[in-house]
């Protein structure tokens, strides 16, 4: 059975720094990962996607990366801001089309 | 586009009653989720369909029910609430591959 896990659960870092966070996954055979953002109380909104074949997106200020066979992703956040206050969730899609989700980092940027 | 919507936004249910959680989408896609997030946990999967007609079950479906007669619709039918099922839940919609999910804003019930 896949397990995601993320660490660490909580992060505070003050503005400016960049930061990485990190997912583990225990089965290697996924379709993609995904990222996502969750403001308190709210749905979740997708950050990056990454296919099985490819090794890392990027998007403004953040980028994913996927090692495949050591069953881990980071996602990094540069120059944080304290708008990027959020949980950040990392889920992988397997063949079935099952997505497993990371129980989340809630990340906090002091000003 | 309003992407995906989910009604009620808020719900209390006492022991025993029933209820259904709308989900629409209006991106045409074919795969629809359901899911629980309880507090503090990542999302569990539910139930998932692959196109009208056509639903599965994922991880945690025992006291839930789906159907799907239209692309658009995947309403999440819970009968005999229990408190166990206190949660959130979300609904998402993926296009065939990379299957990126796009989430609905969730439903607060509490099961009392």
């Amino acid at each position: 059975k896949q397990e995601v896990t993320q660490i660490p659960a909580a992060l505070s870092v003050p503005e400016g720094e960049n930061l990485v966070l990190n997912c583990s996954f225990t089965d290697s055979a996924i379709y993609n990962l995904q990222w996502f953002r969750q403001d308190p109380g709210k749905g979740l909104t997708s950050l990056l996607l990454i296919q099985s074949s490819q090794r890392e997106q990027t998007s403004g200020r953040l980028n994913a990366s996927l090692d495949k066979s050591s069953g881990r992703s980071t996602l990094y956040i540069a120059a944080s801001q304290p708008g990027d206050s959020a949980t950040y969730l990392c889920a992988v899609v397997e063949g079935n089309n099952d997505m497993r989700f990371g129980a989340g980092t809630r990340l906090t940027v002091k000003p | 586009n309003a992407g995906v919507t989910q009604t009620p936004k808020f719900r209390i249910l006492k022991i025993g009653q029933s209820m259904t959680l709308q989900c629409t989408q209006d991106m045409n896609h074919n795969y629809m989720y359901w899911y629980r997030q309880d507090p503090g946990m990542g999302l569990k999967l539910i139930y998932y369909s692959v196109g009208a007609g056509i639903t599965d079950k994922g991880e945690v479906p025992n006291g839930y029910n789906v159907s799907r007669s239209t692309t658009e619709d995947f309403p999440l039918r819970l009968e005999l609430a229990a408190p166990s099922q206190t949660s959130v839940y979300f609904c998402a919609s993926s296009d065939s591959s990379p299957y990126e999910q796009y989430f609905g804003p969730g439903t607060r019930l509490t099961v009392t």
